[in-house]
């Protein structure tokens, strides 16, 4: 148990439709990142949120997009949802965004797209 | 390029054998972390290790071992006495360059299954 929370945990959707996957992250992590697991991969970077902002993104298209609120939950939406979308999300909650703050992360919301 | 490869898709094992993951990184700063991850079929990542690029000295916990070698730019795991409970994905990753980021970078992992 990491403390860290996703729902739904399981969604299907059709091509083009939009998804909002929700993460509730320990109380008093003030970051909280968001990896995309395509099947047989590893997770990739999406982006980081610190403090209600974004604080990095990795190579993902603008459709993908992200809220922090202040009671430690986000969300990642994603717009014209593709193919290529359905996997796994995770989020991963930190106390801050150094190397040595440790990331917990959730057991992940599993997305297909048909 | 910061990248991390993980050369062994799968691995078979019988209980109570060694086991060890492999995984070599790529990098150009000086500055890094190497961490190691479990992922069971729930799918939540479980942190094993986290090593930064300054501390080579390998590490022991119970029957998990990390040998780091800058040398080679690999970061191996080994499983002594393999249990099923070790039966999981294996992640490799890395945070690069010594700044105010926590961004993971990850191997393709490795599905260890240890049959009885």
């Amino acid at each position: 148990e990491t403390g860290v929370t996703q729902s739904p945990t399981h969604l299907i959707k059709t091509r083009g439709q939009q998804v909002t996957l929700r993460c509730s992250s320990q109380s008093g992590h003030n970051t909280v990142s968001w990896y995309q697991q395509a099947l047989g991969q590893g997770p990739q970077f999406i982006f980081q949120y610190y403090r209600e902002e974004e604080n990095g993104r990795g190579n993902f298209p603008p459709r993908f997009s992200g809220l922090q609120f202040p009671n430690y939950s986000s969300e990642l939406n994603v717009n014209a949802l593709e193919l290529d979308d359905s996997a796994l999300y995770l989020c991963a909650s930190s106390l801050a965004s150094y190397p040595s703050d440790e990331q917990f992360f959730g057991p992940g919301t599993r997305l297909t797209v048909l | 390029a910061q990248k991390v490869t993980q050369a062994q898709t799968e691995i078979s094992v019988v209980e109570k054998e060694d086991v060890t993951l492999d995984c070599v990184y790529e990098t150009r700063d000086t500055t890094y972390y190497l961490f190691w991850y479990k992922q069971p079929p729930s799918g939540e990542l479980v942190f094993l290790i986290r090593r930064n690029s300054f501390d080579e000295q390998n590490e022991i916990s119970g029957r998990y071992s990390w040998n780091f070698q800058k040398s080679t730019s690999s970061f191996n795991f080994t499983i002594t006495a393999s249990q099923v409970v070790d039966s999981a994905v294996y992640f490799c990753a890395l945070i690069s360059g010594g700044g105010a980021t926590n961004k993971l970078i990850f191997g393709t992992g490795t599905l260890l299954a240890v049959q009885p």
